[in-house]
C-alpha cells in the first residue's frame, strides 16, 4: 500500500539518549513534513524539506535535526533526548498542488523518561 | 503571526443530526489555504476538506461542507446526517505560506473532539 512508513511506532527512551525517527514515502512528493502533536496544542511543525537536499525550521525546532538526502527519507534525529520531547510525532509528504493537501504517516510515540 | 483557535474542546451530535466545529484564524496574508482533518481514535490523520482564500464558493466534500467567512475569519466545518465513525479529534489548520510546494506547512488549532450518539 502506497504511503508514508514511520518507525519505529513507540519507542521509550532515557534522557540523554539520541534517537532517530524514520519516514519513508513512496508516493514520490517533494515535500516532507515532521510534526509533533501534543494534547491541547494541535500539531506543531517541527522541519521540513521542500525537496531532496534542502531542509528548513519550522515552529519548534529546537533539540531536532533532519537530512534529506533523497526523495523518499527524511529522518528525524533527537541529538539527547528530553523529557519535554515526549509526543507523538507525524511524519506527512505534500505533492505541492494547489491544496497542499498533507499525507500523514502512521505517527510515532515518544517517551523520554 | 498566524493562528488558529478551535474554542470547543469536546463536543456531543446526535447520530444522523447535523454539527457544526468552530474555526477561526488570523492572518495578515491575502492568500491562504484553510484545511479540516480528522483523527479518529486509532491515531491516524486523514484530511477531509480544503478552502483556499480567493474561492468564492464554500468547499464541500460529501458530508463534509466548509463554511467560509473571510470578513469573519471563521472557517467552520459541517457535518451532515452524522455517522457513529464521525466520532474522532478534528482539527482546523491553515497554511504558512501559499507558494508552490511548499504549502503543507500548516499551523493547527487545538482541536475538537466529537462525539456522535446512538
Amino acid at each position: 500500500i502506497a504511503g508514508i512508513t514511520q518507525a519505529p511506532t513507540s519507542q521509550i527512551l532515557a534522557a540523554g539518549r539520541r534517537m532517530t525517527l524514520r519516514c519513508t514515502q513512496d508516493m514520490r512528493h517533494n515535500a516532507m513534513y515532521w510534526y509533533r502533536q501534543d494534547l491541547g496544542l494541535g500539531l506543531r511543525l517541527i522541519h521540513y524539506s521542500n525537496t531532496a537536499g534542502t531542509t528548513g525550521k519550522g515552529e519548534v525546532p529546537d533539540g531536532y535535526s533532519v537530512s534529506r538526502a533523497n526523495t523518499d527519507d527524511f529522518p528525524l534525529t533527537l541529538a539527547s533526548a528530553v523529557p519535554s520531547q515526549t509526543s507523538v510525532y507525524f511524519c506527512a509528504s505534500s505533492d505541492g498542488g494547489d491544496t497542499g493537501e498533507l499525507f500523514f504517516g502512521e505517527g510515532s510515540r515518544l517517551t523520554v523518561l | 503571526a498566524q493562528k488558529i483557535t478551535q474554542t470547543q474542546p469536546g463536543m456531543f451530535v446526535q447520530e444522523k443530526e447535523a454539527v457544526t466545529l468552530d474555526c477561526t484564524y488570523d492572518t495578515s496574508d491575502q492568500s491562504y489555504g484553510l484545511f479540516w482533518y480528522k483523527q479518529p481514535s486509532s491515531g491516524e490523520m486523514i484530511f477531509l476538506i480544503y478552502q483556499g482564500s480567493y474561492d468564492e464558493q464554500n468547499a464541500t466534500e460529501g458530508r463534509y461542507s466548509l463554511n467560509f467567512q473571510k470578513a469573519r475569519k471563521s472557517a467552520n466545518l459541517v457535518i451532515s446526517a452524522s455517522q457513529l465513525g464521525d466520532s474522532a479529534m478534528y482539527f482546523c489548520a491553515m497554511t504558512y505560506t501559499m507558494i508552490y510546494n511548499q504549502g503543507g506547512k500548516l499551523i493547527f488549532g487545538q482541536g475538537t473532539e466529537l462525539s456522535v450518539k446512538p
